[in-house]
């Protein structure tokens, strides 16, 4: 089993320009999480979705979009990148709330 | 709103040596804690969790301990290794939602 996968591993992307992050998992679970990580600041989450076709807003939603329209993938898209958005992006999956999540490799976005 | 405090920012230890790392959460109801290390350019992974109807938990050379009254928990490493050396996350679970607040994070560093 692959586990949590995500792509890019990296990207850099010009101010205004938009782009999708995707996040796909194997081991059939219900819920998953896309965070960011900057330093100081641990691990924020940005949306969440608890099954397929559902979504919910974390902590730091703004400028961020997300789609669960299958139970494998999870996709994070950024409409209008900003600077502030320059961080490492991490997915995560879990079979049920309150248990262990599994982390993807992360994708460290650069915005200029 | 949930809040969770984690301290120290940074540790380093001499090899052999114990380490503490401490947190602090505001909402009651939490029910489950995790731990969850990050080694440098890699993902969190889960290390040790504990449950709020148990007081203390080991595991090998980690172990985490629980106090409920307080509202604090902490992380508990003996014997330190070369290999211990990372950054440890320590989260509570937000009652009600499927979500966890992450801490911000211990630098620990094993001096050889």
């Amino acid at each position: 089993n692959a586990g949590v996968t995500q792509t890019p591993k990296f990207r850099v992307l010009k101010t205004g320009q938009s782009m999708t992050l995707l996040c796909a998992q194997d081991m059939n679970h219900e819920y998953m999480y896309w965070y960011r990580q900057d330093p100081g600041m641990g691990l924020r989450l940005i949306h969440y979705s608890v099954g397929e076709g559902t979504t919910a807003k974390g902590e730091v939603p703004d400028g961020y979009n997300v789609s669960r329209l299958k139970k494998q993938n999870f996709l994070l898209g950024l409409e209008s990148a900003a600077p502030s958005q320059t961080s490492v992006y991490f997915c995560a999956s879990s079979w049920a709330g309150g248990r262990e999540q599994y982390f993807g490799p992360g994708t460290r976005l650069t915005v200029t | 709103g949930e809040n969770v405090e984690q301290h120290p920012s940074t540790l380093s230890v001499q090899e052999g040596d114990s380490a503490v790392i401490k947190c602090t959460y505001s909402d009651s109801a939490s029910n489950y804690f995790p731990w969850y290390k990050q080694e440098l350019g890699k993902r969190p992974q889960l290390i040790i969790d504990i449950r709020s109807n148990v007081g203390e938990k080991k595991d090998q050379r980690i172990a985490v301990t629980l106090n409920k009254t307080a509202k604090h928990f902490s992380l508990h490493i003996t014997e330190t290794q070369p290999e211990d050396s990372a950054v440890y996350f320590c989260a509570a679970s937000i009652p009600g939602t499927y979500k966890y607040i992450f801490g911000t994070g211990t630098r620990l560093k094993v001096l050889a």
